[in-house]
């Protein structure tokens, strides 16, 4: 297994450009959700799918948007970026099952917006 | 609503020496607890979970916890540490739910150990 998997690594937008930030797992999770990092911050939740078809808010949602077509993928878009939005994105998903409360972690988009 | 708070945002330490990560959390309802670790540049890793049972945890890479519930505490200890232990660590919360309502996880503002030699 790949695991989840972050495309791209390292991204350079300008103000009010757009752009989609893609996770993809292969271990048939059902949770998925998209998280960032600011220094001192931590991680905050910014969306989350519990499933294909459904996508719920979290912590920090303005500005992006998301959406669940399949289990596999759960991308991430930008509409229109701003300095605030640069920051380390993870995305990350969880087992349905007995361990659903662990969350695995892609490795990280690195998002510079100028 | 939970809240997590990680009293030092670093802690340096000399190599084979032990260290101590504290971690508070503020929450009105039980929750299950984590310490993820992130070495540099990479994702971040399960390091050890508490759900319920024996408040003493062990997880990965020697490391082990303490959940004390009457002070709201989730410490992480290792009683000596190597030089690849240098990495940023995150204490988090999830408060248990229905599946439906998905697994949202509130992280600490980390804390970032320096192993030295």
């Amino acid at each position: 297994n790949a695991g989840v998997t972050q495309t791209p690594k390292f991204q350079v937008l300008k103000t009010g450009q757009s752009m989609t930030l893609q996770c993809a797992q292969d271990m048939n999770h059902e949770y998925m959700s998209w998280y960032r990092q600011d220094p001192g911050m931590g991680l905050r939740l910014i969306h989350y799918s519990v499933g294909a078809g459904i996508t719920d808010q979290g912590e920090v949602p303005n500005g992006y948007n998301v959406s669940r077509s399949t289990t596999e993928d759960f991308p991430l878009r930008l509409l229109s970026a701003a300095p605030s939005q640069t920051s380390v994105y993870f995305c990350a998903s969880s087992h349905p099952g007995q361990f659903f409360y662990e969350q695995y972690f892609g490795p990280g988009t690195r998002l510079t917006v100028t | 609503a939970q809240s997590v708070t990680q009293l030092d945002s670093q802690v340096p330490v000399f190599e084979e020496a032990p260290v101590e990560l504290r971690c508070n959390y503020s929450s009105s309802v039980s929750v299950y607890l984590f310490w993820y670790v992130q070495y540099p540049n990479q994702g971040l890793q399960l390091l050890l979970k508490y759900l319920s049972g024996s408040t003493l945890v062990k997880g990965i890479n020697g490391f082990e916890a303490e959940f004390n519930k009457s002070q709201t505490s989730f410490h992480l200890r290792k009683p000596s540490v190597h030089i690849s232990d240098t990495a940023e660590y995150f204490c988090a919360v999830s408060a248990p739910v229905i599946k439906a309502a998905g697994n949202k996880l509130t992280f600490g503002g980390g804390t970032r150990v320096l192993v030295k030699p």
